[in-house]
């Protein structure tokens, strides 16, 4: 049993569609980060929510932390091809240590 | 700073074989971590160190995986013997010891054991 849970696993939709991934834990949590892995790559950070009920926005991406800090979300509006890639949201359980969520992998379709 | 370096980019080895992965953090940053990612379980945190010191290894499988730190800027991990369940790719992790900051990855070393 993983501590974070990302849903759904898989997501494939088509360009111009909207989506939300998931991320939940039954622990609470000082900050939550989201990341995204393209192929043969590293996980590449988009951006840390420290604060419950935060609302951060990057472009077409919109990130909320839950209200107890125990979950967040990643809503991306119009997805287009070059958002394809593997979601992973990440967490400080105790101390500086990192553990990730099973990741979303999303394709977009042209 | 050429960011975090991970050698070697792949590795083919035969079942039984003692296999060395390698870790350059970027200059500065207190934390290192060791991941390993499957399809199939994801990514999973093997090992991280704090100022070169081992803090959390629960997440090693066994007794044939270990990691160390000898200096601020250099790491190992060793898997003697390989199996080919050991097969993954093996993601080498660092940042700074301040709360809430980026982890940055290298490009891992993606190893197969035949």
């Amino acid at each position: 049993t993983q501590l974070l849970e990302q849903s759904p696993q898989f997501l494939s939709i088509q360009e111009g569609e909207n989506l939300t991934v998931y991320c939940n834990s039954s622990s609470v949590f000082s900050s939550l980060q989201w990341y995204r892995q393209e192929p043969g790559e590293g996980p590449v950070l988009l951006v840390t929510v420290v604060t419950g009920g935060e609302v951060k926005k990057l472009k077409r991406l919109t990130f909320q932390f839950g209200d107890a800090r125990k979950d967040s979300s990643l809503h991306i509006t119009a997805a287009q091809p070059g958002d394809t890639g593997l979601y992973l949201c990440a967490g400080d359980p105790a101390g500086n240590m990192l553990t990730f969520g099973g990741g979303t992998r999303l394709m977009v379709k042209p | 700073d050429a960011g975090v370096i991970q050698s070697p980019r792949h590795e083919v080895t035969e079942m039984g074989q003692e296999v060395t992965l390698r870790c350059k953090p970027i200059s500065g940053h207190n934390s290192l971590f060791w991941y390993r990612q499957t399809m199939m379980r994801g990514l999973e945190l093997l090992i991280y160190f704090n100022n070169n010191v081992p803090i959390d290894d629960s997440g090693m499988p066994e007794d044939r995986f270990s990691a160390k730190m000898p200096n601020a800027s250099f790491s190992t991990l060793k898997i003697q013997p390989s199996e080919p369940r050991d097969s993954a790719v093996y993601f080498c992790a660092s940042r700074s010891a301040l709360r809430n900051t980026e982890a940055f990855f290298g490009q891992g070393t993606r190893l197969t054991v035949v």
